[in-house]
């Protein structure tokens, strides 16, 4: 079946650091790719996304790029903050949404 | 504000006990669902439903009970939980039906519910 693998964490940076979280999928069909983030207390929101091959998604700093070849949506940032310190989720909708476990990201000052 | 509101948002039960967690979205959605969420592992869906009906079952012990009676609400009913059902139980809301899926879900902020 469908699913997502993601680096597990957690990861610990310094502000203004390079974050990178690595996210394979495996999928029978062509799937949309998404990065869900969950800031302390809340639910889980999306952050990205993209629907097709070599289609980048990217808000709030935040990017990924579709790659079919390597089946792989990597979440990048150049430049973090205090405030992205949350749990960031991978996840695959490929008419059922499934996600991956999860990656703490935690920034200091 | 996500549009999706759950109640309560902390629940303490003992293991003879039986309550329900309610999750409503304001979004006029036609799919919720419910996932289960537990440190160190994926989320786990538990139950889908699209235009009321249930479409999707993750061999989800009986002593969880949904119920969907309209489309703005969902229930999760528990009776004789185990300890290791203690988890956030959270409840998402999708427009459902486009081509190729892709369509964004919304979460509510979750339940803790800690079984004693």
């Amino acid at each position: 079946g469908d699913s997502v693998t993601q680096m597990e964490g957690p990861v610990t940076l310094s502000e203004e650091a390079f974050l990178t979280i690595n996210c394979t999928y495996t999928a029978t069909g062509y799937p949309s790719l998404f990065w869900y983030v969950q800031y302390p207390g809340e639910g889980l929101q999306l952050l990205l996304k993209a629907t097709k091959a070599d289609d980048k998604g990217s808000n709030k700093g935040f990017e990924a790029t579709y790659r079919k070849e390597t089946t792989s949506f990597h979440l990048e940032k150049g430049s973090v903050q205090v405030s992205d310190s949350a749990v960031y989720f991978c996840a695959l909708d490929d008419y059922k949404l499934s996600f991956g476990a999860g990656t703490t990201v935690t920034v200091r000052a | 504000e996500t549009g999706v509101t759950q109640t309560p948002r902390h629940l303490v039960m003992g293991m003879t006990n039986k309550k329900s967690l309610k999750c409503e979205q304001h979004l006029g959605h036609n799919a919720m669902y419910w996932y289960k969420q537990s440190a160190k592992k994926p989320l786990e869906l538990m139950f889908v439903y699209n235009f009321k009906e249930q479409t999707e079952n993750n061999s989800v012990p009986s002593r969880f009970s949904p119920e969907c009676p309209n489309s703005s609400h969902l229930f999760l009913h528990l009776h004789t939980l185990q300890p290791e059902d203690s988890a956030l139980y959270l409840c998402a809301s999708s427009q459902e039906g486009s081509a190729g899926g892709a369509a964004e879900a919304f979460f509510g902020q979750g339940t803790r519910l800690t079984v004693v």
